[in-house]
Order: structure tokens, then sequence, then C-alpha cells
């Protein structure tokens, strides 16, 4: 059972419109969530992140919001660029078991049409 | 500086055949992770370790896989005999601190076993 969810496995933008990328979570314990951005033939890299205490972080064209009480973030990309076309990955973090480690969501590949 | 390097890049082998795949970690990083990626499930974690000890196996598939990391600077992931749903892109990574610390991915190594 999945318990990242990343319901839309692709995503088509114009250039300089918002590109919204969408997660679901299942664990209330999950208490830190991340993006991760992957070309082809490349290995993920990081994008940004989100402490479960904030409901908005913000860094240059990429905004993730939270939401706990939906167990649901997202990540607003404006204006979105055609660099930006790529599989965006959603992880989240949960410290309360045995061990901290990262569940990543199935990804949504994002193209960004000139 | 170096990123994380995976070895090889590519793999095509039949069934029943051992596959090693190889990684070095980012020198300095205490923290190794061995990923899989397909499209149903996205990027799973298979195993990964603290100061070359493994914490948490509990997403190895089964006994056919096998992990070792035997010094600071070299992991391998081992699957003996291969099978047909082996079939996938497996990531290393590495970090400095635990999750959700920042970890970095290699290149992958894409596998195809006939």
């Amino acid at each position: 059972d999945q318990q990242v969810k990343q319901n839309s496995p692709s995503l088509s933008v114009q250039e300089g419109r918002i590109s919204i990328l969408n997660c679901d979570y299942t664990n209330s314990m999950f208490d830190y969530f991340l993006w991760y951005k992957k070309y082809p033939a490349e290995g993920p890299t990081f994008l940004i992140s989100i402490s479960s205490i904030k409901d908005k972080n913000e860094d240059g064209r990429f905004t993730v919001f939270l939401n706990k009480s939906a167990k649901h973030l997202s990540l607003h990309i404006v204006p979105s660029q055609p660099g930006d076309s790529a599989v965006y990955f959603c992880a989240a973090n949960g410290s309360g078991g045995a061990t901290n480690k990262l569940i990543f969501g199935t990804g949504t590949l994002l193209a960004v049409q000139p | 500086d170096a990123g994380v390097i995976q070895s090889p890049r590519h793999e095509v082998t039949e069934m029943g055949q051992e596959v090693t795949l190889r990684c070095k970690p980012i020198s300095g990083h205490d923290y190794l992770f061995w990923y899989r990626q397909t499209m149903m499930r996205g990027l799973e974690l298979l195993i990964y370790f603290n100061n070359n000890v493994p914490i948490d196996d509990s997403g190895m598939p089964e006994d056919r896989f096998s992990a070792k990391m035997p010094n600071a600077s070299f992991s391998t992931l081992k699957i003996q005999p291969s099978e047909p749903r082996d079939s996938a892109v497996y990531f290393c990574a590495s970090s400095f601190g635990q999750p959700p610390e920042t970890q970095y991915f290699g290149p992958g190594t894409r596998l195809l076993v006939l």
C-alpha cells in the first residue's frame, strides 16, 4: 500500500503558466516532506522541503504548501519554464518509528510546452 | 567534487544469473541508501546503512537480494538469482546525517533481466 501517493502520472503546462503538482499521504506520523526532481538518465535531486510545523515554504519560483488536516501537499512552480520538464517525486519522512526513512511517491512527469 | 558513482550504468542479463551493482558514495557521507524505481511503485527504499552498518533492510524484496558495505567508500547490491521482475532502475544515494537530510543520488543502474 502506497503511503505517499501522486495520483497524476503526468501534467502538461504552457511556458509561463503555473504548474501545480499534488501529493497525498496516509500516515499522520510523517513530519517532514520533500520534493525531488529527476531528469532522464540522471538521479533525483533535492528541490524543496517543508516541515509539518509550517504550511508554506517558498524558494524562488518554487513553493510547497502543506495541508495537514487533508494530508495533502502541493508544489507550485511559477512561472513554469521548459527546463522544469522532469519527473517530480514527493517524499515524506517519519521520525516516530524505529528508523528514519524517506517514503517516495510514484512521481509526476511534468512537460512544460514552449 | 565527484558525486555518487554507480556502476554499471546499464546491465542486461538472463534470468537466473547473478547481478552485482556497485556504488561509491560521496566522501564524508555517513548514510548510504539503495532504491529501486519502477513505474508502478515509484522509488522504493530497499536498504540503508549508517557508518557501514545496515540499519533498515525491510524494503529488500526477498532473500535473492543482498547488500553489503565493506567500507565507507563502497557498497554492493547483489541479486542472485535474477528474475525478469527485477528489471528496474536501481539508485544509490548518500547523505551526511540521517533522513530527512538531503540525499544525493547517483545516476542509477538500468537493469534488464531477460
